[in-house]
């Protein structure tokens, strides 16, 4: 089975800080990355994705994520954050064969804190 | 358009009740997903139907009971549940099982006293 690690359980920064939040999977074939945002009290939210091509992703509100084959790792990004940018976020793997056809494997979530 | 609708947005019940939770897509997407979320956690992926038929059941206690009436509905018939099955209760679609992502809906509150 596929497992997807993010190492972050909470981080906190200050408006404006730049933001990385790892995420790792463990499958060695062909995936599909995601990454997705869940604010207080509002359902998921799809912010990135990657299928192929650049392995360099932007996504909505100034994110980026970059897809790092030799690592397995599908860190996100961004150059300044803001207060608004508080919520959870969850990082999430498919590969479409075999027994994980239609399953979406994610991460424990990050936390993120931004104070004004 | 990539709107997901679940109806109700939160529900009470005791262990002795029925209901259903009900999810709605006009995106024409043929794979729809139930997903359970407890308070800080990932969602758990519950069931999956592809073309209206069930794919996927992660081993979900029958007092859960899935449907999905056509393409563009899913349904989550609950009865006799336990304390221990309050959660968010999510849907979510995709154009296909293979052809992502997947969409999510804004989910249930279910509250089982």
């Amino acid at each position: 089975a596929q497992s997807v690690s993010q190492h972050n359980h909470h981080v906190i920064l200050s408006e404006a800080a730049s933001l990385e939040l790892g995420c790792n999977y463990s499958y060695g074939g062909t995936v599909n990355l995601f990454w997705y945002v869940q604010y207080p009290g509002q359902h998921l939210q799809l912010l990135l994705k990657y299928f192929s091509g650049d392995p360099l992703v932007k996504g909505i509100k100034g994110f980026e994520a970059e897809f790092i084959k030799s690592k397995f790792s599908f860190n996100l990004r961004k150059p300044s954050v803001q207060w608004s940018d508080t919520a959870e976020y969850f990082c999430a793997v498919n590969a479409d064969r075999g027994s994980t056809l239609g399953r979406l494997y994610f991460g424990r979530g990050t936390q993120l804190t931004v104070w004004p | 358009d990539t709107e997901v609708t679940q109806t109700p947005k939160h529900l009470v019940m005791g262990m002795t009740n029925k209901k259903s939770l009900k999810c709605e897509q006009h995106m024409g997407h043929r794979a729809m997903y139930w997903y359970k979320q407890k308070a800080k956690k990932p969602p758990e992926l519950m069931f999956v139907y592809s073309y209206e038929k069930l794919s996927i059941n992660e081993s979900v206690p029958s007092r859960f009971s899935p449907e999905c009436p056509n393409s563009s509905l899913l349904n989550l018939h609950l009865h006799a549940l336990q304390p221990e099955d309050s959660a968010l209760y999510l849907c979510a679609s995709s154009q296909e099982l293979t052809i992502l992502p997947q969409y999510f809906g804004p989910g249930t509150r279910l509250t089982v006293t």
